[in-house]
């Protein structure tokens, strides 16, 4: 069985600090893993996705992940926080074989002025 | 290209009343996927259509949910009778092929049973 570990269920940073939002999975098969943001009023977007290709996987808007097997871990990352990057985000897995997104329980992100 | 669209945005309804969600995917993909996050859970996968056919309801939570995709287009989630455990957000997704391919979300559907 699949799951997914957010830690944190909410993270305050300041404008222009390192936004850092945890995500471990567990999963017997090699996994898809995603990143989806949900901003308020509006649908869950893909910020990026890991599918067995480059490790280090560059999304939108500046945000990065890292696929660290050794460690089950597929951190959010993104140098410097705008203020726009206020909202929620999911991290999710899936496999080759599957269709259905496992999702952990969101980190809502906010940034201080 | 529209992306994928619910409706409504927002439903209030009493415990025991019937309510219909409805999903549009984007046009030409074949996979529909609905998802429920209940207030302060995870979002979790409820079914999974390929074009009209059910491909895995193992997410639906009991048979007062009924899920329908006619000609393989838009669906259709109907809650009868609903129950004050059934209020969340369901959202509704698509995509061009399952498993690594990315699944394209609506806004979702706030639903309040009362």
């Amino acid at each position: 069985a699949q799951s997914v570990t957010q830690l944190g269920s909410h993270v305050s940073v300041s404008e222009g600090a390192l936004v850092l939002l945890r995500c471990n999975y567990s999963s017997s098969v090699p996994p898809y893993l995603f990143w989806y943001v949900q901003y308020p009023n509006q649908g869950l977007q893909l910020l990026l996705k890991y599918t067995s290709a480059a490790t280090l996987v560059k999304g939108i808007n500046g945000f990065e992940a890292e696929f660290k097997k050794s460690e089950t871990s597929f951190h959010l990352t993104k140098p410097s926080a705008h203020m726009s990057d206020a909202a929620e985000y999911f991290c999710a897995v899936t496999t080759g074989s599957s269709y259905k997104l496992i999702f952990g329980s969101g980190t809502r992100l906010l940034v201080r002025p | 290209e529209a992306g994928v669209t619910q409706f409504p945005s927002h439903s209030v309804i009493e415990k025991g009343q019937t309510v219909t969600l409805r999903c549009d995917p984007i046009s030409g993909h074949d996979n529909l996927y609905w998802y429920r996050r209940v207030m302060g859970k995870e979002i979790k996968f409820l079914l999974h259509f390929v074009k009209e056919s059910k491909q895995d309801e193992s997410g639906m939570p009991n048979n007062r949910f009924l899920a329908e995709r006619t000609g393989g287009t838009y669906s259709t989630l109907k809650v009868q009778p609903a129950e004050l455990e059934d209020s969340g957000v369901y959202f509704c997704a698509s995509s061009l092929m399952p498993g690594q391919s990315e699944q394209y979300f609506g806004p979702g559907t706030r639903l309040t049973v009362t």
